[in-house]
Protein backbone atom coordinates (compact mmCIF):
# COMPACT_ATOMS: atom_id res chain seq x y z
CA UNK A 1 0.00 0.00 0.00
CA UNK A 2 1.41 3.84 -0.73
CA UNK A 3 2.14 5.78 1.68
CA UNK A 4 -0.09 8.34 0.48
CA UNK A 5 -2.98 7.60 -1.96
CA UNK A 6 -4.77 10.05 -4.35
CA UNK A 7 -7.17 9.44 -7.40
CA UNK A 8 -5.19 10.67 -10.37
CA UNK A 9 -8.21 12.07 -12.23
CA UNK A 10 -8.28 13.84 -13.97
CA UNK A 11 -11.08 16.19 -13.00
CA UNK A 12 -12.56 17.85 -15.69
CA UNK A 13 -14.57 20.81 -14.18
CA UNK A 14 -15.65 24.25 -16.38
CA UNK A 15 -14.59 27.85 -14.99
CA UNK A 16 -15.98 28.81 -11.88
CA UNK A 17 -16.84 25.35 -10.64
CA UNK A 18 -15.72 23.82 -6.99
CA UNK A 19 -13.73 21.00 -6.99
CA UNK A 20 -12.76 18.80 -4.07
CA UNK A 21 -9.75 16.26 -3.91
CA UNK A 22 -9.09 13.95 -1.06
CA UNK A 23 -6.17 12.20 -0.45
CA UNK A 24 -5.38 8.90 2.12
CA UNK A 25 -2.16 8.69 3.92
CA UNK A 26 -1.41 5.05 5.75
CA UNK A 27 1.34 6.25 8.30
CA UNK A 28 -0.90 7.29 12.25
CA UNK A 29 2.65 9.24 12.84
CA UNK A 30 2.39 11.43 10.07
CA UNK A 31 2.86 15.09 11.55
CA UNK A 32 2.59 17.52 9.05
CA UNK A 33 0.56 17.62 5.83
CA UNK A 34 0.93 20.38 2.43
CA UNK A 35 -0.66 20.48 -0.86
CA UNK A 36 2.15 21.57 -3.33
CA UNK A 37 0.75 21.71 -7.27
CA UNK A 38 2.57 21.26 -10.07
CA UNK A 39 2.61 22.06 -13.94
CA UNK A 40 3.58 20.28 -16.80
CA UNK A 41 7.17 19.47 -16.99
CA UNK A 42 7.61 21.85 -14.15
CA UNK A 43 9.09 21.57 -10.27
CA UNK A 44 6.54 21.05 -7.50
CA UNK A 45 5.30 24.07 -6.07
CA UNK A 46 4.28 24.45 -2.61
CA UNK A 47 0.45 25.64 -2.62
CA UNK A 48 -0.20 25.51 1.35
CA UNK A 49 0.43 23.95 4.60
CA UNK A 50 -2.71 22.03 5.91
CA UNK A 51 -3.27 22.49 9.63
CA UNK A 52 -5.24 20.10 12.35
CA UNK A 53 -7.84 23.40 12.54
CA UNK A 54 -8.47 23.39 8.77
CA UNK A 55 -6.87 26.78 6.79
CA UNK A 56 -7.77 28.80 3.90
CA UNK A 57 -6.02 30.52 1.28
CA UNK A 58 -8.15 33.09 -0.82
CA UNK A 59 -10.10 30.13 -2.79
CA UNK A 60 -8.34 27.33 -1.43
CA UNK A 61 -9.20 25.79 1.63
CA UNK A 62 -7.80 22.81 3.28
CA UNK A 63 -8.36 20.38 5.65
CA UNK A 64 -7.33 17.35 7.95
CA UNK A 65 -9.02 14.72 9.76
CA UNK A 66 -6.41 12.76 11.88
CA UNK A 67 -9.18 10.32 12.77
CA UNK A 68 -9.54 9.38 9.43
CA UNK A 69 -6.39 10.01 8.09
CA UNK A 70 -7.13 11.93 5.21
CA UNK A 71 -6.87 15.64 3.93
CA UNK A 72 -8.83 17.26 1.67
CA UNK A 73 -8.23 20.36 -1.00
CA UNK A 74 -11.47 22.58 -2.11
CA UNK A 75 -10.83 24.92 -4.66
CA UNK A 76 -13.70 27.59 -5.17
CA UNK A 77 -14.52 29.80 -8.47
CA UNK A 78 -11.87 27.40 -10.67
CA UNK A 79 -10.20 29.50 -13.06
CA UNK A 80 -7.96 28.43 -16.01
CA UNK A 81 -4.78 29.23 -14.62
CA UNK A 82 -5.63 26.31 -11.71
CA UNK A 83 -5.55 23.63 -14.50
CA UNK A 84 -2.09 21.57 -12.73
CA UNK A 85 -1.80 18.17 -10.74
CA UNK A 86 -2.02 18.65 -7.43
CA UNK A 87 0.57 16.78 -5.17
CA UNK A 88 -0.99 15.65 -1.60
CA UNK A 89 2.44 15.77 1.07
CA UNK A 90 3.16 14.41 4.59
CA UNK A 91 5.83 13.89 6.90
CA UNK A 92 6.59 11.50 10.06
CA UNK A 93 8.84 13.21 12.48
CA UNK A 94 12.54 14.30 10.50
CA UNK A 95 11.59 12.29 7.71
CA UNK A 96 12.16 13.69 4.33
CA UNK A 97 8.59 14.73 2.49
CA UNK A 98 6.76 11.85 1.25
CA UNK A 99 4.66 12.74 -2.06
CA UNK A 100 1.49 11.10 -3.24
CA UNK A 101 1.13 10.69 -6.98
CA UNK A 102 -0.81 13.96 -7.51
CA UNK A 103 -4.19 14.78 -8.87
CA UNK A 104 -4.49 16.36 -12.05
CA UNK A 105 -6.94 19.33 -12.80
CA UNK A 106 -8.24 20.56 -16.08
CA UNK A 107 -10.20 23.71 -15.53
CA UNK A 108 -12.40 24.11 -19.06
CA UNK A 109 -13.48 27.32 -20.62
CA UNK B 1 20.83 33.22 -5.65
CA UNK B 2 17.17 33.47 -5.00
CA UNK B 3 16.05 29.48 -5.97
CA UNK B 4 17.57 26.66 -5.89
CA UNK B 5 19.13 25.78 -8.99
CA UNK B 6 20.36 22.45 -10.97
CA UNK B 7 22.54 21.91 -13.50
CA UNK B 8 22.64 20.38 -16.19
CA UNK B 9 18.61 21.01 -17.14
CA UNK B 10 19.31 18.57 -19.28
CA UNK B 11 21.73 15.89 -20.16
CA UNK B 12 21.68 12.80 -22.80
CA UNK B 13 24.08 9.88 -21.64
CA UNK B 14 25.41 6.60 -22.96
CA UNK B 15 24.28 3.66 -20.96
CA UNK B 16 27.30 2.56 -18.84
CA UNK B 17 28.54 5.82 -18.06
CA UNK B 18 28.45 7.92 -15.14
CA UNK B 19 27.03 11.51 -14.30
CA UNK B 20 26.82 14.27 -12.13
CA UNK B 21 24.27 16.56 -11.00
CA UNK B 22 24.71 19.62 -9.28
CA UNK B 23 22.44 21.87 -7.01
CA UNK B 24 22.93 25.12 -5.43
CA UNK B 25 20.18 25.36 -2.70
CA UNK B 26 19.14 28.49 -1.25
CA UNK B 27 21.28 30.45 0.74
CA UNK B 28 20.91 29.40 4.34
CA UNK B 29 18.50 26.68 3.91
CA UNK B 30 20.56 24.14 6.28
CA UNK B 31 18.32 20.58 4.21
CA UNK B 32 18.29 19.81 1.27
CA UNK B 33 16.86 17.00 -0.76
CA UNK B 34 17.09 14.93 -3.74
CA UNK B 35 14.04 13.35 -5.61
CA UNK B 36 13.34 12.07 -9.08
CA UNK B 37 10.27 11.74 -10.88
CA UNK B 38 9.88 9.45 -13.81
CA UNK B 39 7.49 10.03 -16.66
CA UNK B 40 3.70 9.93 -15.28
CA UNK B 41 4.86 9.41 -11.95
CA UNK B 42 5.18 10.21 -8.72
CA UNK B 43 7.99 12.05 -6.51
CA UNK B 44 10.61 9.33 -5.52
CA UNK B 45 12.58 10.37 -2.28
CA UNK B 46 16.40 9.74 -2.57
CA UNK B 47 18.26 11.28 -0.10
CA UNK B 48 18.60 14.36 2.41
CA UNK B 49 21.11 16.26 3.84
CA UNK B 50 20.22 18.36 7.40
CA UNK B 51 23.09 20.10 8.36
CA UNK B 52 26.04 18.39 9.70
CA UNK B 53 23.75 15.35 10.65
CA UNK B 54 24.70 11.93 8.88
CA UNK B 55 22.61 11.91 5.45
CA UNK B 56 19.47 9.82 4.89
CA UNK B 57 20.40 7.82 2.58
CA UNK B 58 17.22 5.96 2.93
CA UNK B 59 15.31 6.18 -0.23
CA UNK B 60 18.93 5.26 -2.82
CA UNK B 61 18.12 2.89 -5.36
CA UNK B 62 20.90 0.57 -5.28
CA UNK B 63 24.64 1.19 -4.77
CA UNK B 64 25.35 3.24 -7.87
CA UNK B 65 23.77 5.95 -6.19
CA UNK B 66 25.82 8.70 -4.10
CA UNK B 67 25.57 11.66 -2.82
CA UNK B 68 27.70 14.67 -1.09
CA UNK B 69 27.34 17.95 0.20
CA UNK B 70 30.06 20.29 0.48
CA UNK B 71 30.72 22.88 3.01
CA UNK B 72 26.57 22.73 3.76
CA UNK B 73 26.28 23.88 0.58
CA UNK B 74 26.62 22.57 -2.92
CA UNK B 75 25.33 18.87 -3.29
CA UNK B 76 26.56 16.53 -6.45
CA UNK B 77 24.46 13.49 -7.08
CA UNK B 78 26.40 10.78 -8.70
CA UNK B 79 25.10 8.05 -10.87
CA UNK B 80 27.91 5.51 -11.48
CA UNK B 81 27.18 2.59 -14.58
CA UNK B 82 23.86 4.39 -16.02
CA UNK B 83 20.91 2.37 -16.83
CA UNK B 84 18.04 3.21 -19.33
CA UNK B 85 15.76 2.78 -15.95
CA UNK B 86 17.76 5.48 -14.42
CA UNK B 87 16.17 7.95 -17.14
CA UNK B 88 13.98 10.65 -15.30
CA UNK B 89 14.11 14.27 -14.30
CA UNK B 90 16.14 14.44 -10.76
CA UNK B 91 15.06 17.48 -8.49
CA UNK B 92 16.40 18.94 -5.83
CA UNK B 93 14.82 21.44 -2.70
CA UNK B 94 16.19 23.07 0.07
CA UNK B 95 14.18 23.73 3.58
CA UNK B 96 14.74 26.31 6.29
CA UNK B 97 15.41 22.58 8.19
CA UNK B 98 12.95 19.84 8.63
CA UNK B 99 10.48 21.27 10.49
CA UNK B 100 6.93 21.99 9.45
CA UNK B 101 8.71 23.83 6.36
CA UNK B 102 7.68 23.80 2.71
CA UNK B 103 10.73 22.70 0.59
CA UNK B 104 11.81 24.77 -2.71
CA UNK B 105 12.62 22.92 -5.61
CA UNK B 106 14.76 23.62 -7.95
CA UNK B 107 13.75 22.98 -11.98
CA UNK B 108 15.12 19.77 -12.23
CA UNK B 109 17.65 17.67 -14.14
CA UNK B 110 16.00 15.74 -17.19
CA UNK B 111 18.40 12.86 -17.25
CA UNK B 112 17.93 10.68 -20.33
CA UNK B 113 19.96 7.32 -20.98
CA UNK B 114 20.11 5.86 -24.46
Amino acid sequence: RKEVEQDPGPFNVPEGATVAFNCTYSNSASQSFFWYRQDCRKEPKLLMSVYSSGNEDGRFTAQLNRASQYISLLIRDSKLSDSATYLCVVRQGRRALTFGSGTRLQVQP
Amino acid sequence: GAGVSQSPSNKVTEKGKDVELRCDPISGHTALYWYRQSLGQGLEFLIYFQGNSAPDKSGLPSDRFSAERTGGSVSTLTIQRTQQEDSAVYLCASSLDTGNYGYTFGSGTRLTVV
